[in-house]
């Protein structure tokens, strides 16, 4: 149980171009989710928690329309990244928690983005 | 939220027990105390949550002294596979806001030796 996934697991775009990567929540209702971005060999940095139907609350130094956040349903939440450039290549993972006391986050496998 | 420290890796050997320390001396009476892995490019990975004393599962133990200011994660007979980095995370449990985030440190990176 408790599964997340992510898709695509890796995508290769070029400068100035928009990129969708989606989370879903597969055996859970997810009534929180988080978007995380890391850089190699550093920790998980948190963008932006979002809760379902509503705005996404930002990181200080996110730019919000650049990375734009959805989360439409229960069981899914999508990261935009807008007019990517190459410093925005990274590896994007969403994380959800079913919202109880204990706030377990459940990890998606990641999305690998390179900007050419 | 409260700021963990880790060391920034340790060496083991295959067999061995491997216990890896957190403190977190600013933890909030509803934090809960999380660990979990990560292989290089993929999501980290749930091992185990405490909130006090001890926790126990297929995989790994976790030891929390009563003023919860530290906490262990206790690896048993790692191998080679159990190569990674973990993260100790504090987790301020549900805010009145209905939403929570939580902040990662920079981990340990465990090397396991044959």
């Amino acid at each position: 149980g408790a599964v997340v996934s992510q898709h695509p697991s890796w995508v290769i775009c070029k400068s100035g171009t928009s990129v969708k990567i989606e989370c879903r929540s597969l055996d859970f209702q997810a009534t929180t989710m988080f978007w995380y971005r890391q850089f190699p060999k550093q920790s998980l940095m948190l963008m932006a928690t979002s809760n379902e139907g509503s705005k996404a609350t930002y990181e200080q130094g996110v730019e919000k329309d650049k990375f734009l956040i959805n989360h439409a349903s229960l069981t899914l939440s999508t990261l935009t990244v807008t007019s990517a450039h190459p410093e925005d290549s990274s590896f994007y993972i969403c994380s959800a928690t079913q919202g109880v006391s204990s706030d377990t986050q459940y990890f998606g496998p990641g999305t690998r983005l390179t900007v050419l | 939220l409260a700021k963990t420290t880790q060391p920034i890796s340790m060496d083991s050997y295959e067999g061995q027990e491997v216990n890896i320390t957190c403190s977190h001396n600013n933890i909030a009476t509803n934090d809960y105390i999380t660990w979990y892995q990560q292989f290089p490019s993929q999501g980290p990975r749930f091992i185990i949550q405490g909130y006090k004393t001890k926790v126990t599962n297929e995989v790994a133990s976790l030891f929390i002294p009563a003023d919860r200011k530290s906490s262990t994660l206790s690896l048993p007979r790692v191998s080679l596979s159990d190569t990674a980095v973990y993260y100790c995370l504090v987790g301020p449990g549900k805010m009145n806001t209905g939403g929570f985030k939580t902040i990662f440190g920079a981990g340990t990176r465990l090397f396991v030796k044959a």
